[in-house]
């Protein structure tokens, strides 16, 4: 148990569908990151959240919405996904503002696009 | 942040040593080298991290060299629980930012019995 937890494990859905994935932190961070890992390949960075605030968009499509509303919980609205975007989704936290900053990784959730 | 450069595996047999290797031949003095691992579709885990002192932990040791160009991490007896994906990761860190980890392919480890 690294203290973040995402729900749900896995996630099947339709191309026409909306879905949420969920992390929450409860280690006091105050920074937290989507990743996403598709088959094969390195994990890619796709948004940051450093106190609430959006500050990093790696060119991530508009049909992924992330979602903010406190340091400890961060959300991914997902809406008109296509096939290619399976893939496990990771979220991770950190503290800003310790001397290390290491990030804190949750089990990810195993999303499958039909 | 510097590159780093890994094998792409390892195998390692069961109760031994594991010796990873990391190149960072572009390490900036600012640059700590970090260490994380991922076992089959789990998150990341992080192990351990250092600028230039050698660092032990109850998971690992790292060894960076004097010139901080590369390093290795050592897993003192291996477990069938280590086969996982090491990855090597160099970045600097500003206590008033959240700092960058960029992720490579990192070298798959496999412990065998």
């Amino acid at each position: 148990e690294t203290g973040v937890t995402q729900t749900p494990r896995h996630l099947v859905m339709g191309m026409t569908n909306k879905k949420s994935l969920k992390c929450e932190q409860h280690l006091g961070h105050n920074a937290m990151y989507w990743y996403k890992q598709s088959a094969k390949k390195p994990l890619e960075l796709m948004f940051v959240y450093n106190f609430k605030e959006q500050t990093e968009n790696n060119s991530v499509p508009s049909r992924f919405s992330p979602e903010c509303p406190n340091s400890s919980h961060l959300f991914l609205h997902l809406h008109t996904l296509q096939p290619e975007d399976s893939a496990l989704y990771l979220c991770a936290s950190s503290h800003v503002g310790s001397s290390y900053n290491e990030q804190f990784f949750g089990p990810g959730t195993r999303l499958t696009v039909l | 942040d510097a590159k780093t450069t890994q094998p792409p595996s390892m195998d390692c047999a069961e109760g031994r040593a594991a010796n990873l290797p990391c190149n960072h031949s572009t390490i900036s003095g600012n640059e700590y080298v970090y260490w994380y691992r991922q076992i089959h579709s789990q998150g990341p885990q992080y192990i351990i991290h250092g600028l230039k002192n050698n660092e032990t932990n109850e998971m690992a040791s790292l060894i960076i060299t004097e010139d901080r160009k590369s390093s290795t991490l050592i897993l003192p007896h291996a477990t069938l629980r280590d086969t996982a994906v090491y990855y090597c990761i160099v970045r600097v860190v500003a206590t008033d930012s959240w700092g960058k980890f960029q992720f490579g392919a990192g070298t798959q480890v496999v412990v065998t019995p």
